[in-house]
């Protein structure tokens, strides 16, 4: 069973709208975070967003935050006043609690932002 | 700067010929890894590294080899590339529970 799922492969937004990229996971673990990563087209993978599943608040971090919904297994990222520089690939991961350092990484999902 | 530092950018190379990819961090991290990265199927990892001399496999690591002599290097190693191996590559490393850091990918080709 996939332990991670982007189900949205591609998505068209109109320039300064905000943007819902979604997230689902599976796990028993009742520790565990979740990234999230964007790599545009020029290739490198740049750390956007974290959440620790006993964290009380969603995380933010400027223009995004984290939709974190526990008990739905969600972890959607927002993405406010969208910008064309925003286009680019978007993976969800997750860290499992047994594992310190292993992710388990989604499929993606391809933003791209219209003018 | 905290960077992992991978070359080459880009390689084109011929099936049979035996090639390196090198990565480096200089943040001290214990862990390091190598993913692959094919169209609609995401990141998938290669090996993992915990520390020196402690190496694993991942996901898909048939037709690579790694090593970790030192903490900060972590090399890897396609001892006879086949074009199936044409993929972008990225090294990434972290401490325990942080994010990982990624290097910038090596585009490889294998005629």
């Amino acid at each position: 069973a996939q332990k991670i799922t982007q189900t949205q492969p591609g998505m068209f937004v109109q320039e300064k709208e905000a943007v819902t990229l979604d997230c689902t996971y599976d796990t028993s673990d009742p520790s565990y975070g979740l990234f999230w990563y964007k790599q545009p087209s020029s290739g490198e993978m740049i750390f956007l967003i974290y959440q620790g599943s006993y964290d009380q608040q969603n995380a933010t971090e400027g223009r995004y935050s984290l939709n974190f919904q526990k008990a739905r297994k969600s972890a959607n990222l927002v993405i406010s006043a969208s910008q064309l520089g925003d286009s680019a690939m978007y993976f969800c991961a997750m860290r499992e609690g047994g594992s310190n350092y292993q992710l388990i990484w989604g499929a993606g999902t391809k933003l791209i932002i219209k003018p | 700067e905290a960077q992992v530092t991978q070359n080459p950018r880009y390689l084109i190379t011929v099936t049979g010929k035996k090639l390196t990819v090198t990565c480096s961090q200089n943040m001290n991290h214990e862990y390091m890894s190598w993913y692959r990265q094919d169209p609609g199927l995401g990141l998938r990892q290669i090996y993992y590294s915990m520390n020196v001399e402690v190496t694993d496999k991942g996901d898909v690591p048939e037709g690579y080899k790694v090593s970790r002599k030192e903490k900060r290097n972590f090399p890897l190693i396609l001892e006879s590339p086949s074009p199936n191996q044409t993929s972008l590559y990225f090294c990434a490393s972290s401490s325990q529970n942080e994010k990982l850091f990624f290097g910038s990918g090596t585009q490889l080709s294998v005629l």
